[in-house]
């Protein structure tokens, strides 16, 4: 079954350090987001991307996060000077239209900013 | 009004019983809405959507009310297995995201 693939599982960086978080969509699909989830709340929407620009983005995303689609199979997130409060698991997903029939998730980025 | 609203539970039920989660929703262009499930520390995984009919897959079955505008899952014979968080999902109309429920914890006991 194709899946979502992200790396690193687990990464611990310095307070104002930049931080790369990287995603592998599944391959036809076409849309992709990044979600993350504090310890013990919810899954909350950062960004959705599509045709090499993001689509929609909520407020948590200010102008610390990016993304890029550098290639025709990474999508990346970037936070450029991390905060305490950006610790927090980061799942990248992947969708063929729109989230109409769900979205796949991948197994997330566990960041611990010190 | 939050955009999804479910209860958070927990829920603690005994082995083969039948339990029941509802979830409201505040967008009523909303076209499609889905159930995740997700166990401790790790990512969601999408257990059924919801259409306008509803939707059956075995011991789950997931109805959606657009009047009242809420959809449930219940989940019949229920396993060990099926302890984990129950995680509403509904996009918005522009289905750009899909914004998720806070959860409902499901625990199973023997």
């Amino acid at each position: 079954e194709p899946e979502v693939t992200q790396t690193p599982s687990h990464q611990v960086t310095q307070m104002g350090q930049e931080v790369i978080l990287r995603c592998v969509p599944i391959s036809n699909h076409l849309y992709f987001y990044w979600y993350r989830q504090i310890l013990g709340q919810k899954v909350e929407f950062l960004v959705s991307f599509y045709n090499n620009e993001i689509s929609e983005k909520s407020e948590i995303f200010d102008d610390q996060f990016s993304v890029e689609r550098p290639d025709g199979s990474n999508f990346t997130l970037k936070i450029r000077s991390t905060k305490l409060e950006d610790s927090a698991m980061y799942f990248c997903a992947s969708s063929e239209a729109s989230g109409r029939y769900g979205y796949t998730f991948g197994s997330g980025t566990r960041l611990t900013v010190v | 009004r939050k955009e999804v609203e479910q209860d958070p539970g927990p829920f603690n039920v005994p082995e083969g019983a039948t339990v029941a989660f509802n979830c409201t929703y505040s967008n009523s262009a909303s076209q499609s809405f889905f159930w995740y499930r997700q166990d401790c520390r790790k990512e969601p995984k999408l257990l059924m959507s919801v259409y306008s009919s509803g939707n059956e897959d075995g011991r789950f079955t997931a109805q959606l009310n657009r009047a009242s505008q809420y959809i449930s899952l219940l989940i019949r014979d229920s396993k060990l297995s099926d302890s984990a968080t129950y995680l509403c999902v509904g996009p918005y109309s522009s289905a750009s995201k899909i914004i998720f429920g806070s959860g409902t914890r499901l625990s199973i006991r023997p």
